[in-house]
């Protein structure tokens, strides 16, 4: 069973430029977060998608940030413009149930703007 | 809300030798608790969980946790560290309705020959 893919992997990106990250989590997954790691902070929390929904979107920083999860399958996440502090990395998860179920991560998106 | 603390940054240690990576965390509410490990350009992996039960777990590959409510801690242990060990290391907590986790700074575990 394939895990949770990213992609890119890495993206450098100029300051005012757009970049779209790709998740597809694991198949019969409703559950989808996106979570984010700035210069080896902790990782925060940004939003998490059921099926299609967004079921909680308090971690998303400000309005550059969109994302979407059409059809409850794969989701994007599109920064647009972006800033240099929106450097990190970034964590796509995926879950089949909420309780007591795992979290599954995939090896996420490492963003540099510059 | 939940905050969590990982009180070491850096742990090097020498191969064989005993480690523990500790964590501690704080919330209002009863909690899940999570240690994740990221291996040198990999993605994050669950090691251990204390969802309920017995409040020590165990990992595959020799990791133990305790979890400990009366000191909020939850520290990972293991007795003899390999090479292979060498990873950061994520502590983590989700209330009870099991959506996000709470992360802290994370630790990285240098094993050393």
């Amino acid at each position: 069973e394939a895990g949770v893919t990213q992609f890119p992997s890495h993206s450098v990106i100029e300051k005012g430029q757009t970049v779209t990250l790709r998740c597809d989590p694991i198949s019969g997954h409703d559950n989808l977060y996106w979570y984010r790691r700035v210069m080896g902070k902790e990782i925060k929390f940004l939003l998490h998608f059921v099926k299609e929904s967004k079921q909680d979107e308090s971690g998303m920083p400000n309005n550059r940030f969109l994302a979407e999860r059409t059809g409850g399958t794969y989701s994007t996440l599109k920064v647009q413009p972006a800033e240099l502090e929106d450097s990190g990395v970034y964590f796509c998860a995926s879950s089949q149930d909420l309780v007591g179920t795992d979290t599954f991560f995939g090896q996420g998106t490492r963003l540099t703007v510059v | 809300a939940q905050s969590v603390t990982q009180l070491d940054s850096q742990v090097p240690v020498f191969e064989e030798a005993p480690v523990e990576l500790r964590c501690n965390y704080s919330s209002s509410v009863s909690v899940y608790l999570f240690w994740y490990v990221q291996y040198p350009n990999q993605g994050l992996q669950l090691l251990l969980k204390y969802l309920s039960g017995s409040t020590l777990v165990k990992s595959i590959n020799g990791f133990e946790a305790e979890f400990n409510k009366s000191q909020t801690s939850f520290h990972l242990r293991k007795p003899s560290v390999h090479i292979s060990d060498t990873a950061e290391y994520f502590c983590a907590v989700s209330d009870l309705t099991g959506s996000r986790l709470t992360f802290g700074e994370g630790t990285q575990l240098t094993v050393n020959p």
